[in-house]
């Protein structure tokens, strides 16, 4: 098995630009989540799914949007991208409900120009 | 106060060297505890899960301490391959999927 894969690994955009950045998992879990991870910083969660058809919030959203049509995928797409939003992201899933165990994937690391 | 809190690093050890790391919280109704392990430019794995009881996996010993809101990790006859960063996780209390991640204690075990 494959795991969470993410893809690209690395990007560069410029300011204003905009993207998708593409999150798989074949282990048939239900939740998944977006994390960013500024340098010398802890992870941050930016969405999170419970499931196909839903997502939530979590603590820095703004300038990002999800969507879950199906269980494997959970794609993240950046709209005008800033600088501010140069980071490492990695996506992860966990199974069942509840607070449980994150898989992650090896992140895709973007860097906004 | 952060939500959750680890030992600033990095901790230089010798090899075979006995290291700990603690780790607070603040959140009361918090309902589940985690120690991940980070290399250097690498995705978070997950080292070991916290239980109220204590736990042990080799020479990782974990613990929780729910009254005085703090985990802590043990990390005995070090190796170098130890080396990375550790980072504390938190999960629970708003719904069950607020995960909030410590900054991290980075480790270098040295020859």
């Amino acid at each position: 098995n494959a795991g969470v894969t993410q893809t690209p690994k690395f990007q560069v955009l410029k300011t204003g630009q905009s993207m998708t950045l593409q999150c798989a998992q074949d282990m048939n879990h239900n939740s998944m989540y977006w994390y960013r991870q500024d340098p010398g910083m802890g992870l941050k969660l930016i969405y999170y799914s419970v499931g196909a058809g839903i997502t939530d919030k979590g603590e820095v959203p703004n300038g990002y949007n999800v969507s879950r049509s199906t269980t494997e995928d959970f794609p993240l797409r950046l709209e005008l991208a800033a600088p501010s939003q140069t980071s490492v992201y990695f996506c992860a899933s966990s199974g069942g409900q509840g607070a449980r165990e994150q898989y992650f994937g090896p992140g895709t690391r973007l860097t906004v120009t | 106060r952060k939500e959750v809190e680890q030992d600033p690093g990095p901790f230089n050890v010798p090899e075979g060297a006995t290291v700990a790391f603690n780790c607070t919280y603040s959140n009361s109704a918090s309902q589940s505890f985690f120690w991940y392990r980070q290399d250097c430019r690498k995705e978070p794995k997950l080292l070991m899960s916290v239980y109220s009881s204590g736990n042990e996996d080799g020479r990782f010993t974990a613990q929780l301490n729910r009254a005085s809101q703090y985990i802590s990790l043990l990390i005995r006859d070090s190796k170098l391959s130890d080396s990375a960063t550790y980072l504390c996780v938190v999960n629970g209390g708003t719904g069950g999927f607020k995960t909030i991640f410590g900054a991290g204690t980075r480790l270098f075990v040295k020859a």
